[in-house]
């Protein structure tokens, strides 16, 4: 079983919807939290990041940690064709030293 | 404002040869790491490094890689005697001084390829 599970979608939407991404993990021990998007054939751009429980918003961007379930989310609101990207959900602690730990990431495809 | 810079973007090497990998972090960065993409997986961590410091190679297989953070230069991935399944993308990323900073920022990465 893998630290990080990620539904690989693909996840198609229509241009304006919101899109709905999450992660589960089996670490507990996990305490911040991370959501990256990676264009084909790029690196990955860092876009949001949380500590512990809660929510977080940017702009369009809403991150959620409930460590209880150990299950994070992003939602991405009105949804642009070029949010087509795979989102990748990645997540450390402190003991960890910096490692941070990868889902297998979620392509997205938003539909105009 | 430079990014994360790596060079080269793609590398093409014959099984046997090396491939040497480079990263310049981010301005004020002190902190360098380097994750691999093999095809259809997701980011797998290699090596944490400060300068002239190894900080964490638990990632790293045992034999041909190596890693290193000079105090000036680039950081150097280096993979001696490639084969076939270190075809992947290796990228790198960088991350302030700052303690109990987990924020990385990665680069464009580099695409090798083994033939």
């Amino acid at each position: 079983q893998k630290e990080v599970e990620q539904d690989p979608g693909p996840l198609s939407v229509p241009e304006g919807a919101i899109v709905s991404l999450n992660c589960t993990y089996s670490n507990s021990a996990f305490q911040y939290f991370m959501w990256y998007r990676q264009y084909s054939r790029k690196g990955p751009e860092l876009l949001m990041y949380t500590y512990s429980s809660g929510n977080k918003e940017d702009g369009r961007f809403t991150a959620q940690v409930d460590k209880s379930s150990k299950y994070i989310s992003l939602f991405i609101r009105d949804s642009q064709p070029s949010d087509s990207a795979t989102y990748l959900c990645a997540m450390t602690f402190k003991a960890a030293g910096n490692k941070l730990t990868f889902g297998g990431g979620t392509r997205v495809l938003v539909k105009p | 404002n430079a990014g994360v810079m790596q060079n080269p973007r793609h590398l093409v090497r014959r099984r046997g040869q090396e491939a040497r990998l480079r990263c310049s972090p981010m301005k004020g960065h002190s902190h360098v790491y380097w994750y691999r993409q093999l095809p259809e997986e997701g980011l797998k961590f290699m090596v944490y490094l400060q300068k002239e410091n190894i900080i964490d190679e638990s990632g790293m297989p045992k034999e041909r890689f190596s890693a290193e953070f000079p105090k000036e230069g680039p950081s150097i991935l280096r993979i001696q005697q490639v084969v076939r399944g270190d075809s992947a993308a290796y990228f790198c990323a960088s991350s302030p001084r700052q303690e109990n900073s987990y924020e990385q920022y990665f680069g464009p990465g580099t695409r090798l390829t083994v033939t």
